[in-house]
């Protein structure tokens, strides 16, 4: 089925540096979202996009819907080891609530 | 806790056989979806209900079906499994089934994770 592209594919970092990861698609999206997903554990809605150009914060994490609506961004400032997890882009077009994922980005954290 | 459950947490059973997953929405939620997730992969969408009737498909085999009751849980039945049928099989709800007006993004349940040997 179709995905959309996530880069990178996995993050290893310190404790308290900044990351930032990226999803593509070859097609337009309205609605750019991103999860987070725990080992073991369902996806958790962290940010939500409507508009293109958009930048939404949700505490240390920021996220941007692209001007040409192909793409999206995630921003984690100052990682804790709590952020560690697979964490997936989705978007959705017009009409009903289908969402299409991203293949994710694996972020491990060394304290 | 996203408020929606599902049933079992863990089933391992073997080829040829036939199981039944269950999922119970958030409260007020309409709209259910199911989704596969393989190994190191990401989700695919199966396939949605809205008030008990079929709204979308997606990759969804023909050995599997689903239905969603007056009661608005769902099941997903999974028949004739297969070796490549082991995944995590995740349940999301939703009050519409249409973007617009407010926004109301899908909630996941914790999945069920399913072996088949």
């Amino acid at each position: 089925g179709q995905q959309l592209n996530q880069s990178p594919q996995s993050m290893f970092i310190q404790e308290g540096e900044d990351v930032s990861m990226n999803c593509t698609s070859s097609s337009i999206f309205n609605t750019w979202l991103w999860y987070k997903q725990d080992p073991g554990e369902g996806p958790v809605l962290l940010i939500a996009l409507y508009k293109a150009g958009e930048l939404t914060s949700n505490g240390r994490l920021t996220a941007q819907f692209g001007t040409t609506r192909k793409d999206s961004f995630l921003n984690i400032s100052a990682s804790i080891p709590s952020d560690v997890g697979i964490y997936f882009c989705a978007g959705r077009g017009t009409g009903f609530q289908k969402l299409v994922f991203g293949t994710g980005t694996r972020l491990l954290v060394s304290p | 806790d996203s408020g929606v459950t599902q049933t079992p947490k863990h089933l391992i059973t073997a080829t040829g056989q036939r199981v039944t997953l269950r999922c119970s929405p958030r409260s007020g939620d309409l709209s259910v979806y199911w989704y596969q997730q393989s190994l190191d992969q990401g989700l695919q969408f199966l396939i949605q209900y809205y008030n008990g009737e079929e709204r979308a498909k997606g990759n969804i085999l023909e050995r599997f079906s689903a239905q969603q009751f007056p009661d608005l849980h769902s099941e997903l039945n999974l028949s004739s499994l297969e070796l490549g049928d082991s995944a995590l099989y995740f349940c999301a709800s939703s009050v519409r089934p249409l973007a617009g007006g407010s926004y109301n993004e899908q909630f996941f349940g914790p999945g069920t994770r399913l072996t088949v040997l």
